[in-house]
């Protein structure tokens, strides 16, 4: 079947504690995003990889950072998590052109003490 | 960077129709449609390529006017399930990943 998998779904944990949200494809898909979605504030969009070794920032990049070394993996990785990054994250894949589809994950709920 | 997308919020009644906006200040190439229902991912509905186009998913269909820099979907005789949130998104160059307006909540209620 056809999907993006995030991991963990859900994740309460505190201030400057090292965290790594996992975000995998199996479709093959050249794009990859990284998304925070905020009440009133819709999807932002945080960093993104076109093809593997290639990133670049989103509009709301600060205190993130993000690899590309494989096709099918994707990580974000929070290295001192503050609270205003408490938000629920997505991932999302679409083939080489932006007009296709994008496919998102389940979402991680990420809570920042 | 974002589209704006217009109504924020909108009630309706099963069987009403509603429409909603998203425009831009930049050109648009493209403009993607996406429902979410509470606590699940973006679902995509739709993309406009080209000016002039429309397109029809069900009781859901959108047009998309590259000189105005706009898009519009429209709802006719909604559904329960048509709740949710909607999304346009929009790529920012050529071929670049989506940026998305801030969302338009629709509850549609018996």
């Amino acid at each position: 079947e056809a999907q993006v998998t995030q991991n963990p779904r859900y994740l309460i944990t505190v201030t400057g504690k090292k965290l790594t949200v996992t975000c995998s494809q199996n479709m093959n898909h050249e794009y990859m995003s990284w998304y925070r979605q905020d009440p009133g504030l819709g999807l932002r969009q945080i960093y993104y990889s076109m093809n593997v070794e290639v990133t670049d920032k989103g509009d709301v990049p600060e205190g993130y950072k993000v690899s590309r070394k494989e096709k099918r993996n994707f990580p974000l990785i929070l290295e001192s998590p503050s609270p205003n990054q408490t938000s629920l994250y997505f991932c999302a894949s679409s083939p080489q052109s932006s007009n296709q589809p994008q496919h998102f994950g389940d979402g991680t709920r990420l809570s920042i003490l | 960077q974002q589209p704006v997308q217009s109504p924020q919020a909108v009630i309706l009644r099963e069987g009403e129709d509603a429409v909603i906006n998203c425009s831009s200040s930049k050109a648009l190439y493209s403009v993607h449609w996406y429902r979410q229902k509470h606590g699940e991912a973006p679902v995509f509905l739709m993309i406009l390529l080209k000016g002039g186009e429309q397109k029809g998913h069900e009781k859901i269909s959108a047009s998309f006017n590259e000189k105005k820099q706009q898009s519009s979907l429209y709802l006719t005789a909604s559904q329960l399930s048509y709740s949710g949130t909607y999304f346009c998104g929009t790529p920012t160059g050529g071929n670049t990943p989506l940026v998305f307006g801030k969302g338009t909540r629709l509850s549609v209620i018996a």
